[in-house]
């Protein structure tokens, strides 16, 4: 499967306590997004990287969240201090062109 | 920022029947126009997309137009099947993030 994956596909926390998600996207992509989608929405766009370099931020994306893609490669993308708000599936999507976005399954968050 | 709106947010059809979904969007800029099928627990699957100098195309069973003078864009889907049913969201973009409609809904019955 040359798909782009996420891991882990669901996470259980507790308030408080800080999650990490993992994207892996399709190989030769340079660009990678990280979107959030809750209940009954659309995803929402959080940020994106060319290569290594973070190029945007949502506004969504509080302090509290942080977005890293080392070496261009994989992203990961750390909440700390998880509140209830925090809820939702959290989607990783890749891109050769730019216009053409390709996403994973998602990790769905549920903080209790 | 975009904003996209997507109608309506239910639908269902009838096996065989067509389904229209139509968007439209505010920002005269946005120059890419992608259809996504999003089914239970998985991330959407992009079907077919369109861009501003294009102002229809099609492949196979489904087509998108777009009037970037009215600045709205349908998704049309002829020859419905039970395969069919899930959410569909139209997006938009004129750099490198795609901004949503809220999803529609799509049940086809058999």
């Amino acid at each position: 499967d040359t798909g782009v994956s996420q891991d882990p596909r669901h996470k259980i926390t507790k308030r408080g306590q800080n999650v990490t998600f993992r994207c892996d996207p399709i190989s030769e992509h340079n660009r990678l997004y990280w979107y959030r989608q809750t209940l009954g929405q659309g995803p929402e766009f959080l940020t994106y990287f060319q290569n290594e370099a973070q190029l945007e931020k949502s506004r969504l994306l509080s302090d509290r969240f942080s977005a890293e893609r080392p070496k261009g490669s994989f992203s990961t993308l750390e909440i700390q201090r998880t509140e209830q708000g925090d809820s939702a599936m959290y989607l990783c999507a890749s891109s050769l062109s730019g216009f053409e976005q390709y996403f994973g399954p998602g990790t769905r968050l549920t903080v209790t | 920022g975009e904003n996209v709106e997507q109608h309506p947010s239910t639908l269902s059809v009838q096996e065989g029947d067509s389904a229209v979904i139509k968007c439209t969007y505010s920002d005269s800029a946005s120059n890419y126009f992608p259809w996504y099928k999003q089914e239970l627990g998985k991330g959407p699957q992009l079907i077919i997309d369109i861009r501003s100098n294009v102002g229809e195309k099609k492949d196979q069973r489904i087509a998108v137009t777009l009037n970037k003078t009215a600045k709205h864009f349908s998704l049309h889907i002829t020859e419905t099947q039970p395969e069919d049913s899930a959410v569909y969201f139209c997006a938009a973009s004129y750099d490198y993030k795609l901004s949503f409609g809220a999803g529609t809904t799509v049940t086809v019955r058999a």
